[in-house]
């Protein structure tokens, strides 16, 4: 049972351009999210998080947002650079429980 | 300050032999969790240790096990190791359990094949 789905294996983006990462959950009551980004050979890195009970956050080019009616997370990435070619995981918390991934979009970033 | 901290880097089994895995977290760490990424099912979590005991478990088989010391190092143990474990196994420390919205900072992994 995948609670936490990132339906787009891939993506391709040009440089400059906006990059869009999805991820849809079922549990509703999860209560924080987040993404992390992971190049090869190395482990996950955090990138950005959001609560439940906010609809966006911002950091630098990275902006999370949140529709808990549609319980759908999406990652904007403006503007896109080559150092952002990496594979995005979205991860949902329950309260007080373990922290499940999706199963990670892979992107890419064209010069 | 040094990173998480996993041991070995990559190894090779044969099917039906069993493996220790070895993580060191952030030095203050005190919360554990171990997760297996393979292609296409992203990270799946095995389980979860704070101050030397298990606070949740996925939904692995049994011949998954770990455990965690005193100093918080952790290792996990998969026996009667099938095709089917080979995986990036990943590990990664967190100042307080994960359910307190701690982030997870990650070591590099181990690389296990399976032959």
């Amino acid at each position: 049972d995948q609670q936490v789905k990132q339906n787009s294996p891939s993506l391709s983006v040009q440089e400059g351009r906006i990059s869009i990462l999805n991820c849809d959950y079922t549990n509703s009551m999860f209560d924080y999210f987040l993404w992390y980004k992971k190049y090869p050979a190395e482990g996950p890195t955090f990138l950005i998080s959001i609560s439940s009970i906010k609809d966006k956050n911002e950091d630098g080019r990275f902006t999370v947002f949140l529709n808990k009616s549609a319980k759908h997370l999406s990652l904007h990435i403006v503007p896109s650079q080559p150092g952002d070619s990496a594979v995005y995981f979205c991860a949902a918390k329950l309260s007080g429980g373990k922290l499940i991934f999706g199963q990670g979009t892979e992107l890419s970033v064209k010069p | 300050k040094a990173g998480v901290t996993q041991t070995p880097r990559y190894l090779i089994k044969t099917r039906g032999q069993q493996v220790t895995l070895s993580c060191s977290p952030i030095s203050g760490h005190r919360s554990v969790s171990w997760y297996q990424q393979t292609p296409g099912q992203g990270l799946q979590f095995l389980f979860e240790y704070f101050s030397e005991t298990q606070r949740n478990k996925g939904n692995f088989p049994g011949r998954f096990s770990g455990r965690q010391f005193s100093n918080s190092r952790s290792e996990m143990n998969v026996s009667t190791l099938e095709l089917g474990d080979s995986a990036l196994y990943l590990c990664a420390s967190s100042l307080a359990p994960t359910g307190l919205r701690e982030k997870l900072f990650f070591g590099s992994g181990t690389q296990l094949s399976v032959l």
